[in-house]
């Protein structure tokens, strides 16, 4: 089975910290994809980055930065200089085939980290 | 317009009512899918569809059902709401084309069960 695991719930940080958000996936796969998203406080989800196991590159994007590391099961993301309008629940989440060989699609999601920056 | 859309966007009901939460995507997607999101637990998968014929249940399925009419329209439906149903309720689609299943969400339905 996946699973994917946000350990940290809460984080408060003031502006212009940067702050990082850790994510560690399980899966049985070889072949998978690993997404970030953000939840504003309007409560519709953006996409932010998609992952697959074979890339283990870092990217940048702006401020936002993803570091995956397959030995440890990790894809954590960083915000650089954070900015109040950071704040906003983020969600890691992984798509793999899992048992029985269905096809990818289904996301397991963390419990998702609620990140303040406050002013 | 939106891709994904969900109707209606809040609904507050009783226990015991029938509720039926819509989904409509002009994506072209086939595979279309009903999650939950509770408070500290993130999204869970309540039912997905990967073509018109295709139904399956996901992780938290008791007390839901649903219907695909149609490549466009998928609806999630309470039979008998309960307080514990009360979330936030995302439709999502995804296309079968390429490995990569980014889904798009709809903006959510807030359902408060009393």
């Amino acid at each position: 089975a996946q699973k994917v695991t946000q350990a940290q719930t809460e984080i408060s940080v003031v502006e212009k910290e940067d702050v990082t958000l850790d994510c560690v996936y399980e899966t049985r796969d070889t072949t998978y994809y690993l997404f970030w998203y953000k939840q504003p406080p309007s409560g519709e989800l953006v996409f932010l980055i998609r992952r697959n196991s074979f890339d283990e590159q870092n990217e940048i994007s702006g401020r936002y930065s993803w570091n995956f590391q397959k030995s440890t099961s990790s894809f954590n993301f960083t915000i650089t200089a954070s900015q109040v309008v950071d704040s906003a629940v983020y969600f890691c989440a992984l798509s793999a085939r899992g048992a029985g060989g269905t096809s990818y699609g289904k996301l397991t999601f963390g419990q998702g980290t609620i990140l303040t920056v406050h002013p | 317009d939106a891709d994904v859309t969900q109707t209606p966007r809040n609904r507050i009901t009783k226990t015991g009512k029938r509720i039926m939460l819509e989904c409509s995507q002009t994506k072209g997607h086939d595979r279309m899918y009903w999650y939950r999101q509770d408070p500290g637990l993130g999204l869970r998968l309540i039912y997905y569809s990967f073509d018109v014929k295709d139904i399956n249940k996901g992780e938290i399925s008791d007390g839901y059902s649903v219907s695909r009419q149609a490549q466009a329209k998928f609806s999630l439906s309470l039979e008998s709401a309960i307080p514990n149903q009360t979330a936030l309720y995302f439709c999502a689609t995804s296309s079968d084309r390429g490995p990569y299943n980014e889904q798009f969400f709809g903006p959510g339905t807030r359902l408060t069960v009393l």
